[in-house]
């Protein structure tokens, strides 16, 4: 079975553009959870989404949003990047809504300059 | 390889040594407790888990022992070996409304040879 899939795995953007990340889950996973991690705050919940609905949500503004489309496949988007938004983005995906079975996929690191 | 290991506190042992990680939770409701690892370059990987009704839950080579009491949680690998070399994560877990999994800062094993 494929593992959760993110793209792209890089991505360099500049100070005020928004940018959007994909995620595909474990197939059979409706849920999609994102991650941020950063060195100096570790990882932080962003949102989670099962069955195209959001769930539950981190504190965060509201530049960070995120969708999911009804084969469990997610996008989170970020607008008005900032300097500090620089970090590594994870997904996980779970069979069952708030889940602690989480399988991460490798992230995409997200560079702003 | 992502730089995922920064400002984190290291544990360096000796190929072959047992370790032991140890982490502290805050939230005394979370009902499950998890183990992740995290590889340059890589998304955390499940180790183990325990439930909270348990104190201690035996895998391969791993061991996870919870004392609610003093909500603290660890991680023993015996015969450490170079592999095991990378970010360890815990995890807690309240799977009512709202669930979502919080992860503690992490702690760099490093392995020597």
């Amino acid at each position: 079975k494929a593992g959760v899939t993110q793209t792209p795995r890089y991505l360099i953007k500049t100070r005020g553009q928004q940018v959007t990340l994909s995620c595909s889950p474990i197939s059979g996973h409706r849920s999609v959870s994102w991650y941020q991690q950063t060195p100096g705050q570790g990882l932080q919940f962003l949102f989670e989404y099962f069955s195209e609905t959001q769930r539950n949500k981190g504190n965060f503004p509201g530049r960070f949003s995120g969708r999911q489309f009804s084969n469990s496949r997610s996008e989170m988007n970020v607008s008005t990047l900032e300097l500090g938004d620089s970090a590594l983005y994870l997904c996980a995906s779970s069979f069952a809504s708030g889940g602690y079975e989480q399988y991460f996929g490798p992230g995409t690191r997200l560079t702003v300059t | 390889g992502e730089s995922v290991g920064l400002h984190l506190p290291t544990l360096s042992v000796q190929e072959g040594d047992n370790s032991i990680i140890n982490c502290a939770y805050s939230n005394s409701a979370s009902d499950y407790f998890i183990w992740y690892k995290q590889e340059s370059g890589k998304g955390p990987q499940f180790i183990i888990d325990i439930r909270s009704n348990m104190d201690k839950r035996q895998g391969q080579r791993v061991t996870v022992l919870l004392n609610k009491t003093v909500k603290h949680l660890s991680l023993q690998i015996a015969a450490t070996q170079p592999g095991d070399s990378a970010v360890y994560f815990c995890a807690d877990i309240y799977t009512g409304a709202n669930s979502k999994l919080t992860f503690g800062k992490g702690i760099t094993l490093s392995v020597r040879p």
